[in-house]
């Protein structure tokens, strides 16, 4: 079975400032992974994912994550936060012929002025 | 282009009543899935569909229930709602598990 932790379900960041949010995952299998966004009363966006190959990659609003497969993590960092970055992120894992998605708890962002 | 639709927006519903709450998707993909969301509780997955006639528990799906005619719609049934399925209800759709979905705007759904 696959898994995603997230820690801190609230975070908050000063408008300018490193924006990091953490994702570890489990998984026995190579796994793809996601990041979405969540705005008040919206559905989720895809942000980015990763499913093979750059182990880096960028994403819509600055966004980037990094795969670490020794770490069995993907980050979700953004080198400055907006205001308009105020919202709910979600990581999340499948793999390779399994469609069922599993979510981390979220972190809520809070950006300070 | 519509993407993923869900109706009702909105809906309130009395302790033993049943519902179904639609799901329609405009882009041909073959797997379509539910997820209520609580707070602090992330997305659960309820059920889920990978083509017409193929559909799958998740981990939480007892009270609902699900069928898959067509490749365009996943309607999901709630058969006794209870208060404890109050929640916001997201359908999504993914052409491939590698793709990532692509969800509706919900449905918030209050049991009294």
């Amino acid at each position: 079975a696959q898994s995603v932790t997230q820690l801190g379900s609230h975070v908050s960041v000063s408008e300018g400032a490193l924006v990091l949010l953490r994702c570890n995952y489990s998984s026995s299998v190579p796994p793809y992974l996601f990041w979405y966004v969540q705005y008040p009363n919206q559905g989720l966006q895809l942000l980015l994912k990763y499913t093979t190959g750059a182990t880096l990659v960028k994403g819509i609003n600055g966004f980037e994550a990094e795969f670490k497969k020794s770490e069995t993590s993907f980050h979700l960092t953004k080198p400055s936060a907006h205001m308009s970055d105020a919202a709910e992120y979600f990581c999340a894992v499948s793999n390779y012929g399994n469609n069922r998605l599993a979510f981390g708890k979220g972190n809520q962002v809070v950006v300070i002025p | 282009n519509a993407g993923v639709t869900q109706t009702p927006k909105f809906q309130v519903l009395k302790t033993g009543q049943s519902m179904t709450l639609q799901c329609a998707q405009d882009m041909n993909h073959e797997y379509m899935s539910w997820y209520r969301q609580d707070p602090g509780m992330g997305l659960r997955l309820i059920h889920y569909s990978v083509g017409a006639g193929i559909t799958d528990q998740g981990e939480v799906p007892n009270g609902y229930n699900v069928s898959r005619s067509t490749t365009e719609d996943f309607p999901l049934r709630l058969l006794s709602a209870a208060p404890s399925q109050t929640s916001v209800y997201f359908c999504a759709s993914s052409y491939r598990e590698y793709y990532g979905y692509t969800f509706g705007s919900g449905t918030r759904l209050t049991v009294v």
